[in-house]
């Protein structure tokens, strides 16, 4: 199993500013994903981010909001940009198992509020 | 996106009972997984089921999958406190690796 963290655990930021979130995997990985979960609500896929290559968005979802990083294979960010409170969430990060259509392990979260 | 719907969305238990739960879904999958997610933390993944299996056990928990009907169904058998959570079902469909959460079920468990 991967042992995955986030940075930081909580934030409450000012609109119109942006966050960024750091992933960390005790273990190297292939694929990286991040998701939303608004309040009350599911998860929602944000995009997949491969080392080396640019991250595939979700439909609803794009770069200029949401740059991603994936400098290495352990490592990746994630900023919310010119946030507004609608992008009050949880924003997680989680990694493939081992293969596709495995099972993902996840991070603790990142719960953001938007004021 | 979002493909599996849950149903109940709460439910409310005593401890020692057993708690099922069901998930629908809408395409052709590769599998079906379970997930447990306490108090807005991060997800634990649970059990995984395969399109071609039917039944899969895990210690406290029996999961169920009828491709026909395109529907899951985790019990959980003997409940404890513990077991509060919300439990996502999420599928992988074919030739595809991302997985499509379900809403959600809140389970409380009462000491």
């Amino acid at each position: 199993s991967a042992v995955i963290s986030q940075k930081p655990s909580r934030d409450i930021c000012q609109r119109g500013t942006s966050l960024t979130i750091q992933c960390q995997v005790d273990s190297q990985v292939t694929m990286m994903f991040w998701y939303r979960q608004q309040p009350g609500q599911s998860l929602t896929l944000i995009a997949t981010a491969n080392q080396g290559s640019e991250a595939t968005y979700e439909s609803g979802f794009v770069i200029d909001k949401f740059p991603i990083s994936r400098p290495n294979l352990t490592f990746s960010t994630l900023t919310v940009s010119n946030m507004s409170p609608e992008d009050s969430s949880i924003y997680l990060c989680s990694v493939d198992a081992g293969g596709p259509a495995d099972t993902q392990y996840f991070g603790p979260g990142t719960r953001l509020t938007v004021l | 996106s979002q493909q599996g719907e849950e149903d109940p969305q709460a439910l409310s238990i005593q401890e020692g009972e057993n708690a099922t739960m069901n998930c629908s879904y809408k395409t052709s999958i590769n599998n079906l997984q379970w997930y447990r997610q306490n108090s807005g933390r991060g997800l634990v993944h649970l059990i995984l089921i395969r399109s071609n299996e039917r039944e899969k056990h895990s210690g406290r928990l029996r999961v169920t999958l009828d491709t026909s009907k395109k529907s899951s169904s985790l019990l959980i058998t003997a409940s404890r406190a513990a077991d509060t959570a919300s439990y996502f079902c999420a599928t992988v469909d074919l030739n595809d690796y991302k997985l499509s959460f379900g809403a959600g079920t809140t389970v409380t468990v009462r000491a």
